[in-house]
């Protein structure tokens, strides 16, 4: 299958810090990203979703000003979490869409703690 | 509105035998089907999809049927090994409805005892 890279793979920050993640292709290039996050016992909850070079479309209850997304190139994109929160914590995985092919991988996870 | 459903929160299976899982839809306009497997930590992995056009589809020891009538698709895993301990999440799509997205199970935990 695919190689996808996310790093960090574990995060602890504080409240009210920005955390960073980043999301790479490594042997593909992937016209769309797609960031979901799952909390304990639950299915993965799609986020957004980006286009390389436009902005986000997020779905319905996720903050758009909370949760940035950069999709600068076709084998980068990044998901920032900003002021984050507790409730923030979760376990975020992105998703990139190959230009070709029908398959989607994803990355192997960021877990992410707000104390 | 969960659109994608896994009834069966765990199944616990014996090894050498099939481990079924089911998966139910809701939206008609899906029309491809994934199962993905998880492990705790980690991202999901593909494992084997089908289109709405097949009702099976084989790949080792990995088997779905979809059932469109019913709404309804099922991977068979025999024989059933220790190794594929995990939780399995179905997900479905449909160009017409929400183009790429996945819109995913609640997913179910496979046990397989040794």
């Amino acid at each position: 299958g695919a190689v996808v890279s996310q790093h960090p793979s574990r995060v602890i920050c504080k409240s009210g810090t920005s955390v960073k993640i980043e999301c790479r292709s490594l042997d593909f290039q992937a016209t769309t990203m797609f960031w979901y996050r799952q909390f304990p016992k639950q299915s993965l909850m799609l986020m957004a979703t980006s286009n390389e070079g436009s902005k986000a479309t997020y779905e319905q209850g996720v903050e758009k000003d909370k949760f940035l997304i950069n999709h600068a190139s076709l084998t980068l994109s990044t998901l920032t979490v900003t002021s984050a929160h507790p409730e923030d914590s979760s376990f975020y995985i992105c998703s990139p869409f190959p230009r070709e092919g029908y398959e989607q991988y994803f990355g192997p996870g960021t877990r992410l703690t707000v104390t | 509105d969960q659109q994608v459903k896994q009834n069966s929160p765990s199944l616990s299976v014996q090894e050498g035998r099939i481990s079924i899982l089911n998966c139910d839809y809701t939206n008609s306009m899906f029309d491809y089907f994934l199962w993905y497997k998880k492990y705790p930590a980690e991202g999901p992995t593909f494992l084997i999809s089908i289109s709405s056009i097949k009702d099976k589809n084989e790949d080792g020891r990995f088997t779905v049927f979809l059932n469109k009538s019913a709404k309804h698709l099922s991977l068979h895993i025999v024989p059933s090994q220790p190794g594929d301990s995990a939780v399995y999440f179905c997900a479905a799509k449909g160009e017409k409805s929400s183009g790429d997205k996945l819109t995913f199970g609640t997913g179910t935990r496979l046990a397989v005892r040794p």
